[in-house]
């Protein structure tokens, strides 16, 4: 079993439209939460971390649920300029690894 | 501020050649990491330094790739020699603190092609 898992996608959604993606992590112990975001053929970025509570920022809400190893990312209003691949991150304990699921591909079309 | 520079931004070679990455991160920034992003894939830590310390390096095929970072500062990634499997765009990333706050900074990758 993989130790990030995340449906690749693509998610096809007009503009406008509100999507979610999920995300589920294999190890317990599993300390923070991040979603990261990476344009085709650029680097990745932070897009977002992840808290215990719940939190949002602007569009995009992110929330976390430790009894179901469970995270997900909400982006409401869809823009174009959204289209990109969400990838969820997981810190483990250690040497504080960060370990990348495979992404989420989003296509936001007019 | 400049951001993490790596290069060659391309190569090219033919299986069992030997290539090499380099990678300058943010100043300041004492870990660095070089993972690999196969296409399709999301990016898998290769090796992680702190300062010229290697703290990571589980899941480097040390039969064929190395790194280094002499003097805490820059570091190279080499892969000798090279399988068709190695085809992928190698990410360097820097952080403060062992990037406590999740925060790493990618450069653009160098963007390999095994032949």
């Amino acid at each position: 079993r993989k130790e990030v898992e995340q449906d690749p996608g693509p998610f096809n959604v007009p503009e406008g439209a509100t999507v979610a993606f999920n995300c589920t992590y294999s190890n317990s112990a599993s300390q923070s939460f991040f979603w990261y975001r990476q344009d085709c053929r650029k680097e990745p970025k932070l897009l977002m971390s992840v808290y215990s509570s719940g939190n949002e920022d602007g569009r995009f809400t992110a929330q976390l649920n430790r009894a179901s190893q469970y995270i997900s990312l909400l982006i409401r209003d869809s823009k174009l300029s959204d289209s990109a691949t969400y990838l969820c991150v997981v810190r483990n304990t250690g040497f504080q690894k960060l370990v990348f699921g495979t992404g989420t591909r989003l296509l936001v079309s007019p | 501020e400049a951001g993490v520079a790596q290069s060659p931004r391309y190569k090219i070679i033919e299986k069992r050649q030997s290539v090499a990455f380099w990678c300058n991160p943010i100043s300041g920034h004492a870990t660095l990491y070089w993972y690999q992003q196969i296409l399709g894939q999301g990016p898998k830590l290769l090796i992680q330094f702190q300062n010229n310390g290697v703290v990571d390096d589980s899941q480097l095929p040390k039969d064929r790739f190395s790194a280094e970072r002499l003097k805490g500062v820059d570091s190279t990634l080499k892969i000798q020699p090279a399988k068709l499997e190695d085809s992928a765009v190698y990410l360097c990333a820097s952080s403060l603190n062992k990037g406590t706050s999740g925060e790493l900074f990618f450069g653009e990758g160098s963007r390999l092609t095994v032949l």
